[in-house]
């Protein structure tokens, strides 16, 4: 699977667009982004996930590039939960393997 | 729906006792399994992953081993537990499709005293 890139860590205001940038830029065509978030001593929570279109939920948007090597997630009103770590994972097989993710904290 | 069985939610244990920790899911059929572990302020390592009843791949290795006696069962032990055994134990699961997501239990904070 290809190996991503993030920052250590990031602040956001609350209320504001936190925006979580990844690097991906050994992605194969067949390797899809998947975001996950991992709270405080509880178990990753998925967030969304896409391959080449950007996708958008309930939780969040998902930006990826046209070259597919760089992807943004994009949480629009950013809320005090939304305090945790943030993985993104490229897969393409049957494992999913964690990097050490973007500690985001969204500042009062 | 689908629901993923994770216990116990905690454990402490003393050096050299042996471990059990049991994952079930319910509500799909032959899933792929993963058990990770996260050590304190670390990330999430993947120790074994599933494909099917039998089929069992380790990614590291170490003091632990893991079964699948049922399709939709999982199961993590240790013979003699070491201190670096700590940490938070993760069961998961997917279709096994690429393109789905992944579903975490809710863990369990092995303490290895």
């Amino acid at each position: 699977d290809a190996k991503t890139t993030q920052p250590t860590s990031m602040d956001c205001a609350e209320g504001r667009a936190a925006n979580l940038p990844c690097n991906h830029s050994t992605i194969s065509g067949n390797e899809y982004v998947y975001w996950y978030r991992q709270i405080h001593s509880q178990g990753p929570q998925y967030i969304i996930h896409g391959l080449k279109n950007n996708e958008t939920n309930e939780m969040a948007s998902l930006i990826i590039t046209e070259d597919r090597k760089s992807s943004t997630l994009i949480l629009p009103h950013a809320t005090l939960r939304d305090t945790a770590v943030y993985y993104c994972i490229v897969i393409g097989n049957e494992k999913l393997t964690f990097g050490t993710g973007t500690r985001l904290t969204i500042i009062p | 729906s689908q629901t993923i069985h994770q216990w116990p939610a905690t454990l402490v244990q003393p050096v050299g006792s042996p471990l059990s920790l049991e994952c079930t899911v319910e509500g799909t059929s032959n899933p792929n399994l993963y058990w990770y572990r996260q050590a304190a302020g670390r990330g999430l390592q993947l120790l074994f992953y599933s494909v099917g009843i039998g089929q069992i791949s380790s990614e590291v290795p170490q003091n632990l081993s893991a079964s699948r006696p049922q399709d939709r069962q999982f199961i993590l032990s240790s013979k003699k537990l070491l201190l670096s055994d700590s940490g938070f134990y993760l069961c998961a699961w997917s279709p096994g499709l690429v393109g789905y997501g992944y579903t975490f239990g809710s863990g369990t904070r092995l303490t290895v005293v």
